[in-house]
């Protein structure tokens, strides 16, 4: 089975925080996703990544950044937190095939900005 | 980007089929059809995936008409633990340039005894 971690289950930061979220995948795949996931509104995506040092913008990216050092590891970042990015942060990895993907989801952190 | 409708939420019983349809108007020539299942405090979980006509895995039929303008998900004889939320998704093949996927805002299945 694929495994997908994210490094924290819960988080509290304060406003103006730089937040670090991390995901780790263990089965090799080249492409993986940052999504939030609010009441009402559904996953949305924020960043993903195709490759190591690869990156792209998804549906709402403003007020993110993302980084892919090592294949496995993709980290999404908060570079100064706001209270509208509380949230539920889903992190993906991917698998590709005939041109489909098929996501494989961590837990979820879910991020309290205070 | 092709934008999903799916009912907010649906009720059944134990032993019963149940169906989820997801309207999807605009959705492009080369885009597919994926379902999710999702438990509170969980991510998301592939159930099927499609595009066009009838899929079948262990687990759900994914109903696909010629249109493609929506879909419908079927799960045979539910039980308590198929209670979840339930997402459609529309995706964009990536050699077409460009990917763009659309999640439905989820229907929250409640199956009772």
């Amino acid at each position: 089975d694929v495994k997908v971690t994210q490094s924290s289950r819960y988080l509290v930061k304060r406003t103006g925080e730089k937040v670090f979220l991390e995901c780790v995948q263990d089965m090799d795949h080249e492409n993986m996703f940052w999504y939030r996931q609010d009441p009402g509104l559904g996953l949305r995506l924020i960043y993903f990544s195709y490759d190591v040092k690869m990156k792209e913008k998804g549906d709402i990216p403003e007020g993110y950044s993302v980084s892919r050092e090592k294949k496995e590891r993709f980290s999404l970042i908060l570079e100064s937190a706001s209270t509208n990015q509380t949230s539920m942060y889903l992190c993906a990895s991917i698998t590709s095939g005939g041109g489909t993907d098929t996501q494989y989801f961590g837990p979820g952190t879910r991020l309290t900005v205070l | 980007l092709a934008k999903t409708t799916q009912p907010i939420s649906m009720d059944s019983y134990e032993g019963q089929e149940v169906n989820i349809t997801c309207s999807h108007n605009n959705i492009a020539t080369n885009d597919y059809i994926t379902w999710y299942q999702q438990f509170p405090s969980q991510g998301p979980r592939f159930i099927i995936q499609g595009y066009k006509t009838k899929v079948t895995n262990e687990v759900a039929s994914l109903f696909i008409p010629a249109d493609r303008k929506s879909s419908t998900l079927s799960l045979p004889r539910v039980s308590l633990s198929d209670t979840a939320v339930y997402y459609c998704l529309v995706g964009t093949p990536r050699d077409t340039g460009r990917r763009a996927l659309t999640f439905g805002s989820g229907t929250r299945l409640q199956v009772q005894p």
